[in-house]
C-alpha cells in the first residue's frame, strides 16, 4: 500500500488560511469517507482533529476543516495561529483492511 | 482520562525479537479495536498493526506481516506487540492507539517507546 501524497511542506502568515492536500488512490481516499487528519508536535503524541473526512472531535477548533473530491482530501486551517506550527498527516482506510498515511505536511506559521 | 502508556522499547540486534506492552486506562478497553502505528527516524508515520476489540481479528502492514503479531489482554486492560526477526528498517518509535468511531480513526495515542534495531 502506498503512502498518501501531500506536500512536504506549506507555510502562512497569522491570520491568514492555509491548505493541505491528501491526494490517493480508487482504493483508498477515493473509495471511503473514512480520512482523518493528525498535528503532531515533534516529541508529543499525535492529535486527531479531523476524522471520516469532515468532522471535529470534541475539543478541536472549528479553525480546522476538511473536506474530499474524489481522490483527494484536504484540511484546512483558518485563522492560522503559532501554535498550529506542526506536522500534519492525513490517513485513510484502505480497501486491504489497512491503514495508509501520508508522508507528512510541515506547515510553517511566518 | 485516557491514558496510554507503551514500554519494552530498548535497543535490539537485527534478527533478535522485541515485545512492546501498551498499558491502557481511564476508557473500557475491551470495547475498543487498538491499533500499533511507527515512525522511523525522519521519518512520517507508518500503520503497523490493529486488533479487535474481543482479541479475535486481526490485520497487519504488509511490511510487519508474518514477523510482528499483535495480541491483547482485556482483562489487565494492555496491548502487545510481538516483534520477531527485527532489521534496522524496523528502527522507530513506537504508538499504541485507540480507535474512535466507525472508521479507522485514532483519537488516543500513548507517548510512545522507542525501538532501535542495530548490531
Amino acid at each position: 500500500q502506498s503512502a498518501l501524497t501531500q506536500p512536504a511542506s506549506v507555510s502562512g502568515s497569522p491570520g491568514q488560511s492555509v491548505t493541505i492536500s491528501c491526494t490517493g488512490s480508487n482504493s483508498d481516499v477515493g473509495r471511503y469517507n473514512y480520512v482523518s487528519w493528525y498535528q503532531h508536535h515533534p516529541g508529543k503524541a499525535p492529535k486527531l482533529i479531523i476524522y471520516d473526512v469532515n468532522y471535529r472531535p470534541s475539543g478541536v477548533s472549528d479553525r480546522f476543516s476538511g473536506s474530499k473530491s474524489g481522490i483527494t482530501a484536504s484540511l484546512t486551517v483558518s485563522g492560522l495561529q503559532a501554535e498550529d506550527e506542526a506536522n500534519y498527516y492525513c490517513s485513510s482506510y484502505t480497501s486491504s483492511a489497512s491503514l495508509v498515511f501520508g508522508g507528512g505536511t510541515k506547515l510553517t506559521v511566518l | 482520562q485516557v491514558q496510554l502508556a507503551e514500554s519494552g522499547g530498548g535497543v535490539v540486534q537485527p534478527g533478535r525479537s522485541l515485545r512492546l506492552a501498551c498499558a491502557a486506562s481511564g476508557f473500557t478497553f475491551s470495547k475498543f479495536d487498538m491499533h500499533w502505528v511507527r515512525q522511523a527516524p525522519g521519518k512520517g508515520l507508518e500503520w503497523v498493526a490493529v486488533v479487535s476489540s474481543g482479541g479475535d481479528t486481526r490485520f497487519y502492514a504488509d511490511s510487519v506481516k508474518g514477523r510482528f503479531t499483535i495480541s491483547r489482554d482485556n482483562s489487565k486492560s494492555t496491548l502487545f506487540l510481538q516483534m520477531n526477526s527485527l532489521t534496522v528498517e524496523d528502527t522507530a518509535v513506537y504508538y499504541c492507539a485507540k480507535r474512535y468511531g466507525s472508521g479507522w480513526n485514532l483519537d488516543y495515542w500513548g507517548q510512545g517507546t522507542l525501538v532501535t534495531v542495530s548490531s
